[in-house]
């Protein structure tokens, strides 16, 4: 069955480090793989979008690289500051229409000041 | 910003008694989807429309459990009857591209007691 792991439940790093956060996945051909972020008592929020042929993908201080032979997205937020604490979940989506996504359980950051 | 809209936030209710959530959508978007959130599973998909027609509801109990979307402006998830596992977060998202990722509302907190 598919599966979908994100590396830990939370993480906890000093500000100003960059923060990684892994996505692996099994018995799944993902057509795109999205990151979204949520906070308390609160739905997801789209981040970015990173295709099957795309190795990296950049917007501002993220950076997310998807590679399908090791069936994983890394997910970086650089100079990571308190604000950025949330829980990051990764989803895999099918195929290029607008069908459901397969979502991860999440990864809590906490960012220390 | 355009925003997704789900009433109630929060319902307690007793076992057994008949549940409905709503959700307005962005307007013209043309894909609706009906996520659980719990701690133990994540995100499931529980149904999705597009264009108001259901799509894939292979997620939801069935014996218990209906999704409609009477009018583009309106969604609707139904629990009846309602049992204490049904106990969750439930969010409506809507989108037209996976592009720009989908849009999820606040959810509605169930508690069946």
């Amino acid at each position: 069955s598919q599966k979908i792991e994100q590396n830990s439940e939370a993480l906890n790093i000093q500000e100003g480090k960059t923060a990684t956060l892994t996505c692996n996945y099994t018995n799944y051909s993902p057509a795109y793989l999205q990151w979204y972020r949520q906070d308390p008592g609160r739905g997801p929020v789209f981040l970015l979008l990173i295709r099957e042929n795309e190795k990296e993908k950049r917007k501002e201080r993220l950076k997310v690289t998807f590679d399908t032979t090791l069936k994983q997205s890394l997910f970086h937020i650089t100079a990571s500051q308190p604000a950025d604490s949330a829980t990051y979940l990764c989803a895999l989506g099918r195929d290029s229409g607008n069908t459901p996504l397969v979502f991860g359980k999440g990864t809590r950051l906490s960012v220390i000041a | 910003d355009a925003r997704v809209t789900q009433t109630p936030r929060h319902k307690v209710t007793e076992m057994g008694q008949e549940v409905t959530m709503r959700c307005q959508p962005i307007l013209g978007h043309n894909t609706v989807f009906w996520y659980r959130q719990t701690m133990m599973q994540g995100l499931e998909l529980l149904a999705y429309f597009r264009n108001r027609a259901p799509l894939d509801d292979s997620g939801m109990p069935k014996d218990r459990f209906s999704a409609e979307m009477p009018d583009a402006t309106l969604a609707t998830l139904k629990i009846q009857p309602s049992e204490p596992r049904d106990s969750a977060v439930y969010f409506c998202a809507s989108g037209t591209n996976p592009n720009y990722g989908y849009t999820f509302g606040s959810g509605t907190r169930l508690t069946v007691v």
